[in-house]
């Protein structure tokens, strides 16, 4: 079974550029996740998808978004990028958001540098 | 505070020893409770779930005390390949995202 897929590995981009992140989650899998994980910092929840929609948004501001498509993939978007947002962006999915979670299996992250 | 704290270490022990990490977390509707290790610059894999009633892998054990809102991790006989940083997760309980300590990290020295 494929695990997670996030593209690209690594993105360098400057700062006011939009950067956009893609993932594929597991086979069968619905929901997606998106993390921020600054350097020397934990992760950091961005978005949840599931079933297309977007479901819960952590505590950042709206210049980073996302969607998700009918087969489950997602992009998360980053608008007029900042330095600060350097980091090492995770995705992970889940088969569903009920009862059995099992916890995420995490995609091998997407390294953004902002210069 | 943080909805998940734990000490960030590091933690330098020599390999054969017992490690500890405890952790907290902030929510007491929280249902569901894991141990991830993430390696430097990888992405964090799960470790194990934690249950109430403790439960064992080999040489890790993870206990959980619902009513002090506290996690730990024991690892006994450390290895090299133990080096790593341990996140200690909570599961939001209104939704499917998991919230996630700074983790702790680990160092065994031969």
């Amino acid at each position: 079974e494929a695990g997670v897929t996030q593209s690209p590995t690594h993105l360098i981009k400057t700062r006011g550029q939009q950067a956009t992140l893609r993932c594929s989650p597991i086979s069968g899998h619905t929901s997606v996740y998106w993390y921020q994980q600054a350097l020397g910092l934990g992760l950091q929840f961005l978005l949840w998808y599931d079933e297309g929609e977007e479901r819960n948004r952590g505590n950042f501001p709206p210049r980073f978004s996302g969607r998700q498509f009918p087969n489950y993939s997602s992009e998360l978007n980053v608008n007029a990028l900042e330095l600060e947002d350097s980091a090492l962006y995770l995705c992970a999915s889940t088969r569903n958001a009920g009862q059995g979670f099992l916890g995420y299996t995490f995609g091998s992250g997407t390294r953004l540098t902002v210069v | 505070r943080k909805e998940v704290e734990q000490d960030p270490g590091p933690f330098n022990v020599p390999e054969g020893a017992t490690v500890a990490f405890n952790c907290t977390y902030s929510n007491s509707a929280s249902q569901s409770f894991f141990w991830y290790r993430q390696d430097c610059r990888k992405e964090p894999k799960l470790l194990m779930s934690v249950y109430s009633s403790g439960n064992e892998d080999g040489r890790f054990t993870a206990q959980l005390n619902r009513a002090s809102q506290y996690i730990s991790l024991l690892i006994r006989d450390s290895k090299l390949s133990d080096s790593a940083t341990y996140l200690c997760v909570v599961r939001d309980n209104q939704g499917g995202k998991l919230i996630f300590g700074q983790g702790t990290e680990l160092s065994v020295k031969p």
